[in-house]
C-alpha cells in the first residue's frame, strides 16, 4: 500500500460522538486525500491537502473537517458522527497532485450506530 | 449534469476469454483517464493511464483505449485468469478541476 497506513482500521461508534481518522505516509508526497466509498456511489472526495496546513473541500465535505500539521499526517474528523457517515474511508497520496496517479491506503471501516 | 458510467455492476466470464469493461462519461473533458483495480477489503491500485491524445495503451495482458469523440474508454484483459477477479474503477482527470473523479466500478469474476 505504498507506505500509507490508516488508523484505526475498524471503528464502531454512536451517533453524536466525535471521531478522528488518521492517515500516515512515509513517501513524503505533497498531496493527500480523503475519500469515502459507498455502494452505488463509488469513491467520493471529501477533502484534500496540497501541503502542510493547506487543505480544500471535495464534493462531500459537509460534516467533515481535516487537518495537516505535518507532511506525513492527514487527519479526518467527524465532529458529531451521524449514521449517514457509516462508510469505508480511504486515504490517498500523490506526488504532484492534480491528475497525478494516486496511491491508496488500506481503508477504515466506520460504523455509526 | 456530469456522469461517469461503468458497464453493468458485474461481469462474469470464462477463464482464457477476453474481458472488456467500459467507462462512458458525460459533460467531462478529461485530459487523462486512469484505470484502477480494487480487491475486497483493499484500497484501489493504479493500473494504467491514457492521455486524451493517445488512442491505445498496453501493459502485459491489459489494453486501454480512449475515444474522446465517443466519450468512452474500453479496458481489456486478454487471456483472463481467476486472479483477475476484482473490481475495476475508471477515473477521469480534468486539468481545470485539478482532481480525479471515479466511476462506481465494475466487478469482474473470471470462472475457471
Amino acid at each position: 500500500d505504498a507506505g500509507i497506513t490508516q488508523s484505526p482500521r475498524h471503528k464502531v461508534t454512536e451517533t453524536g460522538t466525535p471521531v478522528t481518522l488518521r492517515c500516515h505516509q512515509t513517501e513524503n508526497h505533497r498531496y493527500m486525500y480523503w475519500y469515502r466509498q459507498d455502494p452505488g456511489h463509488g469513491l467520493r472526495l471529501i477533502h484534500y491537502s496540497y501541503g502542510v496546513k493547506d487543505t480544500d473541500k471535495g464534493e462531500v465535505s459537509d460534516g467533515y473537517s481535516v487537518s495537516r500539521s505535518k507532511t506525513e499526517d492527514f487527519l479526518l474528523t467527524l465532529e458529531s458522527a451521524t449514521s449517514s457517515q457509516t462508510s469505508v474511508y480511504f486515504c490517498a497520496i500523490s506526488e504532484a497532485g492534480g491528475t497525478d496517479t494516486q496511491y491508496f491506503g488500506p481503508g477504515t471501516r466506520l460504523t455509526v450506530l | 449534469s456530469q456522469k461517469i458510467e461503468q458497464n453493468s455492476e458485474a461481469l462474469n466470464i470464462q477463464e482464457g476469454k477476453t474481458a472488456t469493461l467500459t467507462c462512458n462519461y458525460t459533460n467531462y473533458s478529461p485530459a487523462y483517464l486512469q484505470w484502477y483495480r480494487q480487491d475486497p477489503g483493499r484500497g484501489p491500485v493504479f493500473l494504467l493511464l491514457i492521455r486524451e491524445n493517445e488512442k491505445e495503451k498496453r501493459k502485459e495482458r491489459l489494453k486501454v483505449t480512449f475515444d474522446t469523440t465517443l466519450k468512452q474508454s474500453l479496458f481489456h484483459i486478454t487471456a483472463s485468469q481467476p486472479a483477475d477477479s476484482a473490481t475495476y474503477l475508471c477515473a477521469l482527470d480534468e486539468l481545470e478541476a485539478g482532481k480525479s473523479t471515479f466511476g462506481d466500478g465494475t466487478t469482474l469474476t473470471v470462472k475457471p
